[in-house]
């Protein structure tokens, strides 16, 4: 399968730990994007990379989030420090931005955060 | 700013009658619009995309959704529902290539036999 890869699928962790999220985009794709979905909500943007650059963060990313995308390849997501209000789903997409065009994103599975 | 409106949480109908899956949207430029799907435990699924080409658009599974600048509204229709349709949708805009998704709040399709 070719599409989006995200590591771990489940995460249960207690409040205060860190924790680190892994996506492994399409191959050729030049955009990542990291999302957050709550129970009875739409997906969130929380930021965005175009190749190795981070271009835009939401406000919603607090300090206690940081994401990576070295090599513009895979892209780490880690959340120190974890509270409650942390426990979602963090789902991470990616599409192949050319010059003209808005870019279809191509979504991963997701990974589901519990902060007990 | 971009925004996205769906306006019914929850949509019921049963097996073979039409589908139809409002949503309406606020951006300050041509926007393009899509429309996704998430089945219980899988990832969001493209439907189809419109970007300022044909104003009806044709996606998969026999869905459909018609662009009307004048009333801003992007609505997901189909003529005949089918079991396995039962997911929620997300209607999600772009205002331009430099923007990110802006996601509605989703409409759970119910299809009852």
């Amino acid at each position: 399968d070719t599409g989006v890869s995200q590591d771990p699928r489940h995460k249960i962790t207690k409040r205060g730990q860190n924790v680190t999220f892994r996506c492994d985009p399409i191959s050729e794709h030049n955009r990542l994007y990291w999302y957050r979905q709550t129970l009875g909500q739409g997906p969130e943007f929380l930021t965005y990379f175009q190749n190795e650059a981070q271009l835009e963060k939401s406000r919603l990313l607090s300090d206690r989030f940081s994401a990576e995308r070295p090599k513009g390849s895979f892209s780490t997501l880690e959340i120190q420090r974890t509270e409650q209000g942390d426990s979602a789903m963090y789902l991470c997409a990616s599409s192949l931005k050319v010059v003209g065009e808005t870019p279809e994103a191509f979504f991963g599975q997701g990974t589901r955060l519990t902060v007990v | 700013a971009q925004s996205v409106t769906q306006l019914d949480s929850h949509v019921s109908v049963s097996e073979g009658t039409p589908v139809l899956l409002r949503c309406n949207y606020s951006s300050s430029y041509s926007p393009s619009l899509f429309w996704y799907v998430q089945h219980p435990n899988k990832g969001l699924q493209l439907l189809l995309k419109y970007t300022s080409a044909a104003t009806l658009v044709k996606g998969i599974n026999g869905f459909e959704a018609e662009f009307k600048k004048s009333e801003t509204s992007f609505h997901l229709t189909k003529p005949s529902a089918h079991m396995s349709d039962a997911a929620e949708y997300f209607c999600v805009v772009s205002e331009s290539e430099y923007s990110t998704l802006t996601f509605g709040k989703g409409t759970m399709l119910l299809v009852s036999p």
